[in-house]
C-alpha cells in the first residue's frame, strides 16, 4: 500500500480537462514539494512536474500542477490520446531522521 | 546530453545478493547539487523508491529496505552501484536509476531504460 494516495483511474474524452489526485500527509506534502510522473506503456517515467507546479523544459504547459495542504491535484487541459499513460505524484518525506521519497500507487489514464 | 543505463543480472536465486550498475554519462556525480537515485517498479505494480546518493556521498535509503540495500558511487567510471541482500521472488522488478539535482528539489529528471530482475529458483 502507497504512502500517497490516487485514484486507480481516470477517463476523459479528447479535449476535455481532467485532474489527477494525490493525497499524503504532512510529513510529505503538507511539508514539501510533489513531483508528478507521467508512464507511457512499456518505457520509463518522465518528469512532468517538480516543485509543485513547475514544468521542466519541454513539457507542454497543457499539464499543470498544484498544492493544498496534504494533498496535489495533476491537471491536464485540451486531452490528447497520447495523454493515456500511467500518472504517479511523489514526494519527499520528513517523519523519519533520514528523508526518504514516497510514491502514491498510480492513476491510469484513459482517453476514450 | 544526460543518459543512464543499468546493467546486471537478469536472473538471481532466493537469498542471493543482488548487485545493479548504473552508468551514466552527460553530467559529474562530483559537481555540487548532483545526485542519482534507484527506483524500481514490480510488473503491472507501483514505482518503489529505494535509495539515493549525493554529489558528496551522503546518501538515503527507503526505510522498509534500508538494512538490505547498499548504494554506493565510483566517481571516476561514472557510475553508481546498487546492491540488495538477501532476494526474494517479491523482489522480481524492473529497476531504474535516475538523475537528479537540488534545482528541481531532487525529482528524478532523467532516467534510464530500466533492467528487468527476476528472482526465481
Amino acid at each position: 500500500q502507497s504512502v500517497l494516495t490516487q485514484p486507480p483511474s481516470a477517463s476523459g474524452t479528447p479535449g476535455q480537462r481532467v485532474t489527477i489526485s494525490c493525497s499524503g500527509s504532512s510529513s510529505n506534502i503538507g511539508s514539501n514539494y510533489v513531483f508528478w510522473y507521467q508512464q507511457l506503456p512499456g518505457t520509463a517515467p518522465k518528469l512532468l512536474i517538480y516543485r509543485s507546479d513547475q514544468r521542466p523544459s519541454g513539457v507542454p504547459d497543457r499539464f499543470s500542477g498544484s498544492k493544498s495542504g496534504t494533498s496535489a491535484s495533476l491537471a491536464i487541459s485540451g486531452l490528447r490520446s497520447e495523454d493515456e499513460a500511467d500518472y504517479y505524484c511523489a514526494a519527499w518525506d520528513d517523519s523519519l531522521s533520514s528523508p526518504y521519497v514516497v510514491f502514491g500507487g498510480g492513476t491510469k489514464l484513459t482517453v476514450l | 546530453q544526460i543518459t543512464l543505463k543499468e546493467s546486471g543480472p537478469t536472473l538471481v536465486k532466493p537469498t542471493q545478493t543482488l548487485t545493479l550498475t548504473c552508468t551514466f554519462s552527460g553530467f559529474s556525480l562530483s559537481s555540487s547539487g548532483v545526485a542519482v537515485g534507484w527506483i524500481r517498479q514490480p510488473p503491472g505494480k507501483a514505482l518503489e523508491w529505494l535509495a539515493l546518493v549525493y554529489w558528496d556521498d551522503d546518501k538515503r535509503y527507503s526505510p522498509s529496505l534500508k538494512s538490505r540495500l547498499t548504494i554506493t558511487q565510483d566517481t571516476s567510471k561514472n557510475q553508481v552501484v546498487l546492491t540488495m541482500t538477501n532476494m526474494d521472488p517479491v523482489d522480481t522488478a524492473t529497476y531504474y536509476c535516475a538523475h537528479s539535482t537540488t534545482t528541481i528539489r531532487h525529482a528524478f529528471d532523467f532516467w534510464g531504460r530500466g533492467t528487468l530482475v527476476t528472482v526465481s529458483s
